[in-house]
């Protein structure tokens, strides 16, 4: 495709629930990055794909929180029994290349959660 | 951790002022990056930087790093009200195996007024 594409744009949540965001990274990407933006703030760093291997899970909160990335392109980011302080919007970012520093990295649109 | 400090959080400007923000940290980046962010869209790239010293321009901004690659600052002259928006720095780490995995600021809000 022409970006990175996520979807759903928007996706609002009752407290417990289990929610699953997806990511569409550029075509023939390498890397594909999940970070959390809290509202007016920078994004924080979630996890790192390489293809299919996630290499870096250091980011994510909690055990409720879960990606993958199975055949190398889409990645899932799931998200069990939700709470109040999960509510943010996710970003999808994709590079080309596993790992150069300075590599541009390309974001999606996100995905704004609200937990209610 | 490495953490990056970034000031002003909120700048609100007249159309045609001069502006800078500042981006810090006490540890060493290998590159550092600005982003600009509009609402409901994800950041978009405006410059990487990757040498210490180094200055690169891009129209009315000026981007700068430091030369002991710690600290840049984003310099924005004749400020125009399309400058409106969140300005961020990320920085990816220095030495070890680095696959790109970027470190913000808390970001600029940047508001100019016609």
């Amino acid at each position: 495709g022409a970006g990175v594409s996520q979807s759903p744009r928007y996706k609002v949540a009752k407290r417990g629930q289990d929610v699953a965001l997806r990511c569409d990274p550029i075509s023939g990407h390498v890397s594909l990055f999940w970070y959390q933006q809290a509202l007016g703030q920078g994004p924080e760093f979630l996890t790192y794909f390489q293809n299919e291997a996630q290499l870096d899970k250091s980011g994510l909160p909690s055990d409720r929180f879960f990606a993958e990335r199975p055949e190398g392109s889409v990645s899932t980011l799931k998200i069990q029994r939700t709470q109040q302080e999960d509510s943010a919007v996710y970003l999808c970012a994709s590079s080309p290349e596993g790992g150069r520093r300075g590599t541009e990295a390309f974001f999606g649109q996100g995905t704004r959660l609200t937990v209610v | 951790t490495q953490l990056l400090e970034q000031s002003p959080q909120f700048l609100s400007i007249q159309e045609g002022e001069n502006l800078t923000v500042y981006c810090n940290s006490s540890s060493v980046f290998s590159s550092l990056q600005w982003y600009r962010q509009e609402p409901g869209e994800g950041p978009v790239l405006l410059v990487t930087v990757v040498t210490g010293g180094e200055v690169k321009k891009l129209k009315r901004l000026t981007f700068q790093f430091g030369d002991a690659r710690k600290d840049s600052s984003l310099h924005i002259t004749a400020a125009q009200p399309g400058d409106t928006g969140l300005y961020l720095c990320a920085g990816t780490n220095a030495g070890g195996t680095s696959y790109g995995k970027l470190t913000f600021g808390q970001g600029t809000i940047l508001t100019v007024h016609p």
